[in-house]
C-alpha cells in the first residue's frame, strides 16, 4: 500500500462547478501538506502549503486537514476551464519541504 | 524573480549510456531536491543536496547519483542507462531551512532507447 493515496481520476466537471479533490495517507508523522497543479509538459506548480490539521483559503482554492482520519482535501470553487490539469497532493515529515511524498495525482478537466 | 531552470529540456540516451542533468534554484535558495516523474510510479524522491551535502536519500539504486556545487547549482547522474528510466526528472528548490515550500522546474525529458 502506497504512504499516499489519490484517486487518479479522470474527472471532468461543468464549468463554475466547485471541485473536490482528496488525498488519504498512512503515516502519521506527516506535519506539512500541499497541494501542487501541474498543466502537461510542465513542472509542478504550488497552489497550498498547509501545516497540521484546519483550513486555509487563497481566491478560490481551500485546503482542508484532517490529521484524526489522515485525509486532506482540496476544494476549487467556481471552476474555470484554465483549472484543468492535474492536481497533486504532496506531504512531508519534519524534514519539511526537501522530502515530499506524492499521491498519483488527479486528472481535472473544467469543460465550458 | 528567477524561477527554477533545469536544462536540457529534452534528451534522448541510448541504453547503457549515461547522462548528466543540470538544475539551477531560485536565488538564495540552499536545498535543491531531485525527484522521477512516471506514469507508472509517479512523482518519486530521489534526493536532496543542502550545502554541498547529500541530506536525504530516495530508494533508487546507485546509478543514481547527485551533486551540489558552491553556487547551489545542482547536477543528477544517471549511469548505464535502462529504458526503465526513461522519465521526466524534476528538481525542487527551497530555503533548505526549517520547513518552507518547494518550488519545482519544468523538468528534464529522458528517453532511453
Amino acid at each position: 500500500q502506497k504512504e499516499v493515496e489519490q484517486d487518479p481520476g479522470p474527472l471532468s466537471v461543468p464549468e463554475g462547478a466547485i471541485v473536490s479533490l482528496n488525498c488519504t495517507y498512512s503515516n502519521s508523522a506527516f506535519q506539512y501538506f500541499m497541494w501542487y497543479r501541474q498543466y502537461s509538459r510542465k513542472g509542478p506548480e504550488l497552489l497550498m502549503y498547509t501545516y497540521s490539521s484546519g483550513n486555509k483559503e487563497d481566491g478560490r482554492f481551500t485546503a482542508q486537514v484532517d490529521k484524526s482520519s489522515k485525509y486532506i482535501s482540496l476544494f476549487i470553487r467556481d471552476s474555470q476551464p484554465s483549472d484543468s490539469a492535474t492536481y497533486l497532493c504532496a506531504m512531508s515529515d519534519s524534514q519539511g519541504a526537501q522530502k515530499l511524498v506524492f499521491g498519483q495525482g488527479t486528472r481535472l478537466t473544467i469543460n465550458p | 524573480k528567477a524561477g527554477v531552470t533545469q536544462t536540457p529540456r529534452y534528451l534522448i540516451k541510448t541504453r547503457g549510456q549515461q547522462v548528466t542533468l543540470s538544475c539551477s534554484p531560485i536565488s538564495g535558495h540552499r536545498s535543491v531536491s531531485w525527484y522521477q516523474q512516471t506514469p507508472g510510479q509517479g512523482l518519486q524522491f530521489l534526493f536532496e543536496y543542502f550545502s554541498e551535502t547529500q541530506r536525504n536519500k530516495g530508494n533508487f539504486p546507485g546509478r543514481f547519483s547527485g551533486r551540489q556545487f558552491s553556487n547551489s547549482r545542482s547536477e543528477m547522474n544517471v549511469s548505464t542507462l535502462e529504458l526503465g528510466d526513461s522519465a521526466l526528472y524534476l528538481c525542487a528548490s527551497s530555503s533548505g531551512l526549517g520547513n518552507t515550500e518547494a518550488f519545482f522546474g519544468q523538468g528534464t525529458r529522458l528517453t532511453v532507447v
